[in-house]
C-alpha cells in the first residue's frame, strides 16, 4: 500500500472549516484513499473514502486531486467532538476476504473554542 | 456503537502471565482483525482471520496468537507477559461478500491491558 505524509497536528477554530491534508504521491491506480479518526483511546471510526472523485457525506467532505497524489478531508463546521487524531491511508480495493487497514501517525486535530 | 464487543475493556496482570482478549465481531461480518496501540507505536496490525482461517498475519509476537470460533467471535492469547505489552488492543471487523466495496472497517472500543 502507498505510504501517505500528514502534518502531525492541526488547530481549527469551532465552527470553521477544517481541512487537513495528506500526500500520497506514489498513489497506485487501484488504490483508494480512506480517512479513519480516533477520538482519545476509543476505536477508530470510518468517516469517508474515495477513488478519484470528490465524495461527500454526513461527517466530512473529501477532496481529491486530479493526479490523486493528495487528498484534503474538509470538516465543515468543525465542533470540539472533532478532536481527534485523522488518519489518512491509502489502501486496494476491499476483497471478498476484507483488507487490513495500515495506519500512519495521522495529524491530531485541536479544535479550540 | 460500532457493534463489535470487545472484553474485557480493562485488565490488570502481572509480567509472565497469560491473558485472552475476547472479540465478537459485527452480525454477519466474517472478517477479524487485531491491533495493538501502545503509547510510542500507534496503531499496529497483528492478524486478520476470515471465516475461521488465518488471512494476514502482521507484527504479531510469537508469544501471542489468535483464532476464530465457528460462531465467528474470535480470541487474541497474550502470554508470557511482559511489559511493553501493555497497550490498547482493538479488535475489527468487516463485511465481506453481498456488499459494496466500501473496505469499511468497525472498530471496538478496545482492551486496555496493563502488566505490572
Amino acid at each position: 500500500d502507498a505510504k501517505t505524509t500528514q502534518p502531525t497536528s492541526m488547530d481549527c477554530a469551532e465552527g470553521r472549516a477544517a481541512n487537513l491534508p495528506c500526500n500520497h504521491s506514489t498513489i497506485s491506480g487501484n488504490e483508494y484513499v480512506y480517512w479513519y479518526r480516533q477520538i482519545h483511546s476509543q476505536g477508530p471510526q470510518y468517516i469517508i473514502h474515495g477513488l478519484k472523485n470528490n465524495e461527500t457525506n454526513e461527517m466530512a467532505s473529501l477532496i481529491i486531486t486530479e493526479d490523486r497524489k493528495s487528498s484534503t478531508l474538509i470538516l465543515p463546521h468543525a465542533t470540539l467532538r472533532d478532536t481527534a487524531v485523522y488518519y489518512c491511508i491509502v489502501r486496494v480495493a476491499h476483497n471478498n476476504a476484507g483488507n487490513m487497514l495500515t495506519f500512519g501517525g495521522g495529524t491530531r486535530l485541536m479544535v479550540k473554542p | 456503537d460500532s457493534g463489535v464487543t470487545q472484553t474485557p475493556k480493562h485488565l490488570i496482570t502481572a509480567t509472565g502471565q497469560r491473558v485472552t482478549l475476547r472479540c465478537s465481531p459485527r452480525s454477519g461480518d466474517l472478517s477479524v482483525y487485531w491491533y495493538q496501540q501502545s503509547l510510542d507505536q500507534g496503531l499496529q496490525f497483528l492478524i486478520q482471520y476470515y471465516n475461521g482461517e488465518e488471512r494476514a498475519k502482521g507484527n504479531i509476537l510469537e508469544r501471542f496468537s489468535a483464532q476464530q470460533f465457528p460462531d465467528l467471535h474470535s480470541e487474541l492469547n497474550l502470554s508470557s507477559l511482559e511489559l511493553g505489552d501493555s497497550a490498547l488492543y482493538f479488535c475489527a471487523s468487516s463485511r465481506t461478500s453481498g456488499s459494496p466495496n466500501t473496505g469499511e472497517l468497525f472498530f471496538g472500543e478496545g482492551s486496555r491491558l496493563t502488566v505490572l
